[in-house]
């Protein structure tokens, strides 16, 4: 059963226009959201947490939203650049766990 | 210091082979992880260690053996291991507040395995 749902599943978009990549959870009992990076062949590098009761965070061209209510999260990544092609991850953390529950991601291309 | 590493990067055995794979963290975590990742697929939990003991196991063959000697180590025994377990193995480490994850998750680069 997939808990964690990235839509689509490969995004691409020319250098300069902003991308939204969407992730969607069904528990509402979510403790922790957080946005991963991964080029390929390579491990995950971390980009955003976001805590239950945060409603966004911020850093540099990224922006990642949180609504528990719709079960959906969001990141921003402002007047991309081809260095932002890879795929991001986005992850959920339940209330009293211990793991992470990981959509499927989206492969970003950003062409010059 | 948000470094997890991961050794060997590389690594290519035979069926019959036994060999490890390591991974180190120096940030103070409690928990440490071990994933498998196929090739566009995102990364499957297999084991997880909390304060040095085995906390999940995700139902992984006995081919597969963790261990974790100290709060900063963690190794993975691999024994007859099939071609299908061909993948990308990822550590991770996390903070835990009373038992739980409340923190980031940091992954180290991962060791590729290749199983002929």
């Amino acid at each position: 059963k997939q808990e964690v749902t990235q839509i689509p599943a490969a995004l691409s978009v020319p250098e300069g226009e902003n991308l939204v990549l969407n992730c969607s959870f069904t528990d509402s009992a979510i403790y922790n959201l957080q946005w991963f990076r991964q080029d390929p062949g390579k491990g995950l590098t971390s980009l955003l947490l976001i805590q239950s009761s945060q409603r966004e965070q911020t850093s540099g061209r990224l922006n990642a939203s949180l609504d528990k209510s719709s079960g959906r999260s969001t990141l921003y990544i402002a007047a991309s650049q081809p260095g932002d092609s890879a795929t991001y991850l986005c992850a959920e953390i339940k209330a009293a766990g211990n793991k992470l529950t990981f959509g499927g991601g989206t492969r970003v291309l950003v062409k010059p | 210091d948000t470094e997890v590493t991961q050794t060997p990067k590389h690594l290519v055995m035979g069926m019959t082979n036994k060999k490890s794979l390591k991974c180190e963290q120096h940030m103070g975590h409690r928990a440490m992880y071990w994933y498998k990742q196929k090739a566009k697929k995102p990364p499957e939990l297999m084991f997880v260690y909390s304060y040095e003991k085995l906390s999940i196991n995700e139902s992984v063959p006995s081919r597969f053996s963790p261990e974790c000697p100290n709060s900063s180590l963690l190794n993975l025994h691999l024994h007859a291991l099939q071609p299908e377990d061909s993948a990308l193995y990822l550590c991770a480490s996390s903070q835990l507040d009373m038992g739980f994850l409340t923190g980031e998750l940091f992954f180290g680069e991962g060791s590729r395995l290749t199983v002929l």
